[in-house]
């Protein structure tokens, strides 16, 4: 069965400050990884996902995020914090050939302005 | 990315009625459909998955008689929540996919429900 952790349920950074927000996974078989976005009260935006190749994974609003199977994580970083990157982030893991996602507590991120 | 539209995105209901959520995909076929439910605080717990033309199969714990699940076609999926009790307000949202393999899930914009 697989498992997400996303470390820290809150997580408040200055605005144009780094962006860190951790996930680790648990898969007994090659997983596909993703990063979702959620602001209030409306559906998940996909940030980004791996599937295979490249492990360093670029998506949207500058976010990236690099699969590290050694470590099983899969965090998701931007550069530079804009005021409207306030949002719940959730890390979800799915097997290859499989349908079930599944998601991890998720991360409130608080910009300061 | 693809549009899921989820109807309506608000709804309140008195104890003991039913509740109809749909969930439609404007520009693909999706042949497999997620339902789900997300507590505040809470991560999206799976209900339960779809594919079309057959039942859909429920996670443990999930009453398929009460949550009633529909996946008509490959545009239309409904969650039914038949007669409702205010435990099971909570925000529904549903997931759509195309195909198999590294294909994505689009997420509808969520459902509030409040029983009263």
């Amino acid at each position: 069965a697989q498992s997400v952790t996303q470390l820290g349920s809150h997580v408040s950074v200055s605005e144009g400050a780094l962006v860190l927000l951790r996930c680790n996974y648990s898969s007994s078989v090659p997983p596909y990884l993703f990063w979702y976005v959620q602001y209030p009260n409306q559906g998940l935006q996909l940030l980004l996902k791996y599937t295979t190749g490249a492990t360093l994974v670029k998506g949207i609003n500058g976010f990236e995020a690099e699969f590290k199977k050694s470590e099983t994580s899969f965090h998701l970083t931007k550069p530079s914090a804009h005021m409207s990157d306030a949002a719940e982030y959730f890390c979800a893991v799915r097997v290859q050939g499989g349908n079930k996602l599944v998601f991890g507590a998720g991360t409130i991120l608080r910009v300061k302005s | 990315g693809a549009v899921v539209s989820q109807h309506p995105s608000r709804v309140i209901c008195k104890s003991g009625t039913s509740v109809k959520i749909e969930c439609r995909s404007l520009d693909f076929q999706a042949t497999t459909m997620f339902w789900y439910r997300q507590f505040p605080k809470q991560s999206l717990m799976l209900m339960a998955t779809s594919n079309e033309g057959s039942k859909a199969t429920y996670e443990q714990g999930v009453e398929k008689d009460k949550f009633l699940i529909n996946h008509a076609s490959l545009t239309l999926s409904t969650l039914t929540v038949t007669s409702a009790h205010p435990e099971d307000s909570s925000f529904y949202i549903c997931s759509l996919r195309e195909g198999a393999g590294n294909t994505e899930a689009f997420f509808g914009q969520g459902t509030r429900l409040t029983v009263v």
